[in-house]
């Protein structure tokens, strides 16, 4: 089955700086990675994806990249903001089903 | 997006009873997806589960402790039966929202004492 990992395991920075957030995955035939945020007591919300046919996917803040060849995207989130802070979750599409990374929690000091 | 209604919200049980759990969604769907996610973990596949079929288990998973139905197109249950405090955690159900992604529902807190 698919293997995701996921790193850095926890992730703190000032805020207005970058954070990035990178994956890896083990199957090649897998062809749809969303980005999930999870806040405290709250549900995994969809903030971006990206399919395997695009390379880079940017909507406002926060993009996505994937090297297909190389088995990993990332996540990018510029100018952060106090509320940036929550737990990400990667996920790897394949067979009909997500397999998520063990997830990142990014920490914006003000 | 599809919009998942999910209940209990949260629930306090006995050792050894059984919790159902059950999830509406908006729209119909093939697949409805049960995840679990102990604290401070991430989110673990238990089982997929597709109108007129058995529901697909994950490695470690059975039946017997997760039993889940899947009557029509918009709902399902998981079961969490025999409860030991090790299953105390978050369980969620999710669908494909086609467009929009993979949808969760707001979640299950279940404690069992």
């Amino acid at each position: 089955g698919e293997n995701v990992e996921q790193h850095p395991s926890t992730l703190s920075v000032q805020e207005g700086d970058s954070a990035v957030i990178k994956c890896t995955y083990s199957d090649s035939a897998s062809n749809y990675f969303p980005w999930y945020k999870q806040e405290l007591g709250k549900r995994p919300q969809l903030i971006i994806d990206i399919r395997s046919n695009v390379g880079e996917k940017k909507d406002q803040r926060i993009a996505v990249t994937l090297n297909k060849t190389a088995k990993h995207f990332s996540l990018h989130i510029t100018e952060t903001q106090p509320e940036d802070s929550a737990v990400y979750f990667c996920a790897a599409h394949n067979d009909y089903k997500l397999s998520f990374g063990a997830g990142t929690t990014v920490t914006v000091r003000a | 997006s599809a919009v998942i209604s999910q209940k209990p919200s949260r629930d306090i049980c006995q050792r050894g009873t059984s919790l159902t759990i059950q999830c509406q969604v908006d729209s119909q769907v093939t697949m409805m997806f049960w995840y679990r996610q102990q604290p401070g973990q991430s989110l673990t596949l238990i089982a997929t589960a597709n109108q007129g079929s058995e529901a697909t288990y994950e490695s470690g998973f059975v039946i017997d402790k997760f039993p889940i139905s899947r009557p029509n197109l918009t709902f399902s249950t998981l079961t969490v039966s025999n409860m030991s405090p090790e299953d105390s955690s978050i369980y969620l159900c999710s669908v494909d929202g086609g467009h929009y992604g993979y949808t969760f529902g707001s979640g299950t807190r279940l404690t069992v004492v």
